[in-house]
């Protein structure tokens, strides 16, 4: 089974429409993160959260919130779906106890989302 | 914050060797890190560079100067699996934590017969 899942791994959607995906992980680690990706800009961070209570924007957060529901859970909503938030999007985890390395980041398989 | 260059596209023959350049520019460095992404895949781990040198790990290694702001990641007898994007990612000092990354745009690798 994978370590990283993600949910659904594809999506069409309407302008206008809310849209949430969400990642779950079995890896253990406390930190977990969302970017967008799209073609010529390479991987953007949305938002990131470092325990269940801790919340972080990152760069690119208008038009995006997160939930962390449990360490395990990580979900991205988009309140209001516009045709330039069509991308590829990853959830990804890391450790900071460093017991699996320098804080690696671990990526989930995406979900390729298109809003019409 | 942070720039991060590295060439857009390459080209190489199966069984050669293959130097994949990274530069970068930031105010606080933490940390350099290697990725591989397939098309339409999710990015996988390759490498991680803190301390000058080079680290070798099977046929690919990186090398990293952090006066120079410079990083490379080296392949070797070069399969045509490895034709994929490489992804040069920096961790920032300065955020107010350790885990934030900055990725570069990715270099993607075609590799011929």
């Amino acid at each position: 089974d994978a370590d990283v899942t993600q949910t659904p791994r594809n999506r069409i959607t309407k302008t206008g429409k809310r849209i949430m995906l969400e990642c779950s992980q079995t890896k253990g680690h406390d930190r977990m993160y969302w970017y967008r990706q799209d073609p010529g800009l390479g991987l953007r961070l949305i938002y990131y959260s470092f325990d269940v209570k801790d919340i972080n924007k990152g760069e690119i957060s208008d038009g995006y919130s997160v939930s962390r529901q449990a360490q395990a859970k990580f979900s991205l909503s988009l309140e209001s779906a516009i045709p330039n938030q069509t991308a590829l999007y990853f959830c990804a985890t890391s450790d900071s106890t460093g017991t699996s390395g320098p804080d690696t980041q671990y990526f989930g398989p995406g979900t390729r989302l298109t809003v019409l | 914050g942070q720039n991060i260059d590295q060439p857009t596209e390459m080209t190489a023959t199966e069984g050669a060797i293959v130097q994949i350049n990274c530069t970068y520019q930031t105010s606080g460095f933490n940390g350099l890190f290697w990725y591989q992404q397939h098309a339409g895949e999710a990015p996988t781990f390759l490498s991680y560079n803190v301390l000058d040198g080079l680290e070798e790990k099977g046929r690919f290694s990186s090398f990293l100067s952090r006066s120079k702001g410079y990083s490379y990641l080296l392949l070797k007898e070069l399969q045509m699996k490895d034709s994929a994007s490489y992804l040069c990612a920096v961790r920032d000092l300065n955020t107010g934590t350790a885990s934030k990354l900055t990725f570069g745009t990715g270099t993607r690798l075609q590799v011929t017969l």
